[in-house]
């Protein structure tokens, strides 16, 4: 079975620039998750799908970061405009169900100079 | 607000003997507790659970231990092995958070353990 898969693994932008990350989970998962990591501390919840709805979006800061997850398989999550304090790694979870284990893909390092 | 915490950055273990990972929540309404094992460059991998109706769960070579009173959690691996070298994440979820089930994760820093050969 494939994993959660990202990319691109790694982006260096500067800041006030625009940046867009990939995420394709696991075949059949109906919940997909975005979290940001930043260094030092675990990661934190930025949004959550179910299928192609929004279920939990309460600490995505809506006013720079977007996400979308179209026919409730692929989402791409965007930064606009990325501010320095966004340099962390963002993770892509997904699960079967909302209750159940979420397997996380390797993560999209950024870094805003 | 941090509601789950772990206070120890790094734990250093030699190899056989025991590590013992810890981690403190706040929130009482969490009910279902995970660790989760993270190697460089890779995401967090699912490690071992308990729901908060135990209060001691068994994989193998790794434990979970609940002390709801105290609203701590502990991971024990042993014997610990160089492979488990890695940042171990403890998670918390509050099952009926907002009356609907959303499975949303609270985790903790991370504690980076170094299992020596």
């Amino acid at each position: 079975e494939a994993g959660v898969a990202q990319s691109p693994r790694y982006k260096i932008i500067e800041k006030r620039q625009s940046v867009a990350f990939w995420c394709n989970p696991i075949s059949g998962h109906a919940t997909l998750y975005w979290y940001q990591q930043i260094l030092g501390q675990g990661p934190k919840l930025l949004i959550q799908f179910q299928n192609n709805g929004v279920v939990d979006d309460s600490q995505l800061p809506k006013d720079r970061f977007s996400a979308e997850r179209l026919k409730g398989v692929d989402s791409t999550l965007k930064i606009q405009p990325a501010k320095l304090e966004d340099s962390a790694v963002y993770l892509c979870a997904s699960s079967p169900d909302t209750l159940v284990t979420q397997y996380f893909g390797p993560g999209t390092r950024l870094l805003v100079l | 607000d941090q509601q789950v915490k772990q206070n120890s950055p790094s734990l250093s273990v030699q190899e056989g003997r025991i590590s013992i990972l810890n981690c403190d929540y706040t929130n009482s309404m969490f009910d279902y507790f995970l660790w989760y094992k993270k190697y460089p460059a890779e995401g967090p991998t699912f490690l071992i659970s308990i729901s908060s109706i135990k209060d001691k769960n068994e994989d193998g070579r790794f434990t979970v231990f609940l002390n709801k009173s105290a609203k701590h959690l502990s991971l024990h691996i042993v014997p610990s092995q160089p492979g488990d070298s890695a940042v171990y994440f403890c998670a918390a979820r509050d099952t009926n958070a907002g009356g609907t089930s959303y499975g949303k994760l609270t985790f903790g820093q991370g504690t980076i353990l170094t299992v020596h050969p």
